[in-house]
Order: structure tokens, then C-alpha cells, then sequence
């Protein structure tokens, strides 16, 4: 069973506003968690990381929580752009010296004209 | 110009053979590994290798097989023995092998067998 669960797995918006994805996850003990961003064949590159004390970080228009007590995270994307379209992946590490990362299946969001 | 480069960027395979996609990485970093992409699945670890000449099985290495020769690279076949090859492969790198590490990906190989 995946331990790290995203949702929706697909959403489309209009350019300029705004959009929330969610990410649930059940690895314990928990390290660290990333947001990366996956452009359409291409590898994903990281946007954020919080540890379990942070409770949010910033990227540009992106901003990510994270509730370690509920095992839930969520990337909030502000504005939207075109170039925003891309599969959104959130990966969390275990808390281990060599952290094999556990990844969800991500959320492909469609930035629309 | 630093980074992960993957090669070929598409790959096409016949039934029974074997083929091996190349990585490539010039950040100095220790730690290399090999993933798996299918659509609606989460990256799935193949093989990782955390320094030269020393790699270890991740969760689905049946039917790949990998070498550390060089800290730049980390090459993987993909055998006959794998069932079902067609995939999108990434390859990444971190500084080392600790959780608190940031892996850093290639552009991915697009293996598709006819």
C-alpha cells in the first residue's frame, strides 16, 4: 500500500487563479517532506522541503504546509500560470540515516488560457 | 554547465534483448540512483548505489542490473528478464545517501518495447 497519497489526481484551471493540492501520508517516522514538480517527460525538480517542525515554506507562488500531528500536506500555487502545468509530486523521507523516499503518484494540474 | 544528463532521451527495444541507458552526472555528488515511472504510480527505486564500486537493490530490481565504476556515472541495463521494460526510467543524484538530502533528476529515458 502507497504511504503517501495525493489528491485530485488531475485538476484543470484558468490561468491567474488560485489552487490547493493535498498530500496524506502515513510514513512514521517521518523526516522530511518535499514537493517536486514534474514538467510533461522531463525529471522532477524540487520546489520546497519542511522538516516535522516546519509548518510552512515558500517558493515563488508556491507555498507548502505541512501538519505532521494529521500526516497531511498541501501546495497552494498562486496565480496561476501557463507554464504552472506539470504533475506535482509530494515525497516524503523516513527518519533514517539512508532515507529511501517514498513517493506519491502525483496531481497533474492543467493551467488553461 | 552542471547536471544530470540521461541518454537517449527515447529508446526502443525488441523482445529479448538486452539495452542499457546511460547517467551521467557532473555535481560531484557520492549517492546515484535509478527509478521507474509508470502512469498513476509513484517513482519506484531500482537500484541506488551510495559510492563507487558499491550499489544495493531497491524495490523492483529484478531484471535490471547496474555498475558503479565511476563517481560520474551509474549506467542500467535492462535485461530480457524483464517482463515488462516499457517505462519511463530517471535518474538522480544527492550529495550522499541521508534522508536530509535533496536528489536531483535527470530528464528521463523513455523506454518502449515493440
Amino acid at each position: 500500500k502507497n504511504q503517501v497519497e495525493q489528491s485530485p489526481q488531475s485538476l484543470i484551471i484558468l490561468e491567474g487563479k488560485n489552487c490547493t493540492l493535498q498530500c496524506n501520508y502515513t510514513v512514521s517516522p517521518f523526516s522530511n517532506l518535499r514537493w517536486y514538480k514534474q514538467d510533461t517527460g522531463r525529471g522532477p525538480v524540487s520546489l520546497t522541503i519542511m522538516t516535522f517542525s516546519e509548518n510552512t515554506k515558500s517558493n515563488g507562488r508556491y507555498t507548502a504546509t505541512l501538519d505532521a500531528d494529521t500526516k497531511q500536506s498541501s501546495l497552494h500555487i498562486t496565480a496561476s500560470q501557463l507554464s504552472d502545468s506539470a504533475s506535482y509530486i509530494c515525497v516524503v523521507s523516513p527518519d533514517e540515516s539512508w532515507g529511501k523516499l517514498q513517493f506519491g503518484a502525483g496531481t497533474q494540474v492543467v493551467v488553461t488560457p | 554547465d552542471g547536471g544530470i544528463t540521461q541518454s537517449p532521451k527515447y529508446l526502443f527495444r525488441k523482445e529479448g534483448q538486452n539495452v542499457t541507458l546511460s547517467c551521467e552526472q557532473n555535481l560531484n555528488h557520492d549517492a546515484m540512483y535509478w527509478y521507474r515511472q509508470d502512469p498513476g504510480q509513484g517513482l519506484r527505486l531500482i537500484y541506488y548505489s551510495q559510492i563507487v564500486n558499491d550499489f544495493q537493490k531497491g524495490d523492483i530490481a529484478e531484471g535490471y542490473s547496474v555498475s558503479r565504476e565511476k563517481k560520474e556515472s551509474f549506467p542500467l541495463t535492462v535485461t530480457s528478464a524483464q517482463k515488462n521494460p516499457t517505462a519511463f526510467y530517471l535518474c538522480a543524484s544527492s550529495i550522499a545517501g541521508y534522508y536530509t538530502d535533496t536528489q536531483y533528476f535527470g530528464p528521463g529515458t523513455r523506454l518502449t518495447v515493440l
